[in-house]
């Protein structure tokens, strides 16, 4: 099992740019995640999807879109990147227990930078 | 509104020695207590997971226990090594399945020195 796969791994953009990061799964989980993380700030949620074709905006959705194309692919969009958007983006997939006590897999993350 | 913090925000150990992490965390209701590692330039990996009634994990070298009174967490790492130079974040969950339910701490980044 490959886990969590994200590409690319690395993206430098424009200010106004355009670009979509790739995430897929292949645990069969239901609920996938994207963040991001800056220096000082740890993880902050950005959208979730608890299935196939549903999707909620987490902490800091604003400036990104996402598709959940299926069970496998979560995919997140810039429309018109920020310097501010300068980050490092995971993506992460979450088993769903009875009991409750789930695990997060994250995957190697995207460095992207805007200038 | 729930929180989780972590001390010290960085540290410095020679290899060999020993260090002990906090969490301390005011998520109400509580489910669990989750501390991941992670590497530079990669995703965090989960270390130990503990619940409400279990005060100890240990995963190797690394020990963590829960006073679930205090709302306060620890992570020990013994005989350091050079592998474990990472950031550590403490994440809490509470009951149920949605996003909302994990609060994530900021990290603290530790730096083994040989």
């Amino acid at each position: 099992n490959a886990g969590v796969t994200q590409t690319p791994k690395f993206q430098v953009l424009k200010t106004g740019q355009s670009m979509t990061l790739q995430c897929a799964q292949d645990m069969n989980h239901n609920s996938m995640y994207w963040y991001r993380q800056d220096p000082g700030m740890g993880l902050r949620l950005i959208y979730y999807s608890a299935s196939e074709g549903t999707t909620d905006k987490g902490e800091v959705p604003n400036g990104y879109n996402v598709s959940r194309l299926n069970k496998r692919e979560f995919s997140l969009r810039l429309e018109s990147a920020a310097p501010s958007q300068t980050s490092v983006y995971f993506c992460a997939s979450r088993t769903e227990r009875l009991d409750h006590i789930n695990e997060q897999f994250f995957g190697p993350g995207t460095r992207l930078t805007v200038l | 509104k729930n929180q989780v913090e972590q001390s010290p925000q960085s540290l410095i150990i020679l290899e060999g020695k020993n260090c002990t992490l906090q969490c301390n965390y005011t998520v109400s209701p509580f489910s669990n207590l989750r501390w991941y590692k992670q590497d530079t330039g990669r995703g965090p990996v989960s270390l130990t997971i503990m619940t409400f009634s279990e005060n100890t994990k240990s995963n190797g070298r690394y020990t963590a226990t829960l006073d679930a009174d205090t709302k306060q967490s620890s992570l020990h790492i013994t005989a350091s090594q050079l592998s474990d130079s990472a950031s550590y974040i403490c994440v809490v969950s509470a009951p149920g399945s949605g996003y909302s339910t994990l609060t994530f701490g900021k990290g603290t980044m530790l730096l083994v020195s040989p």
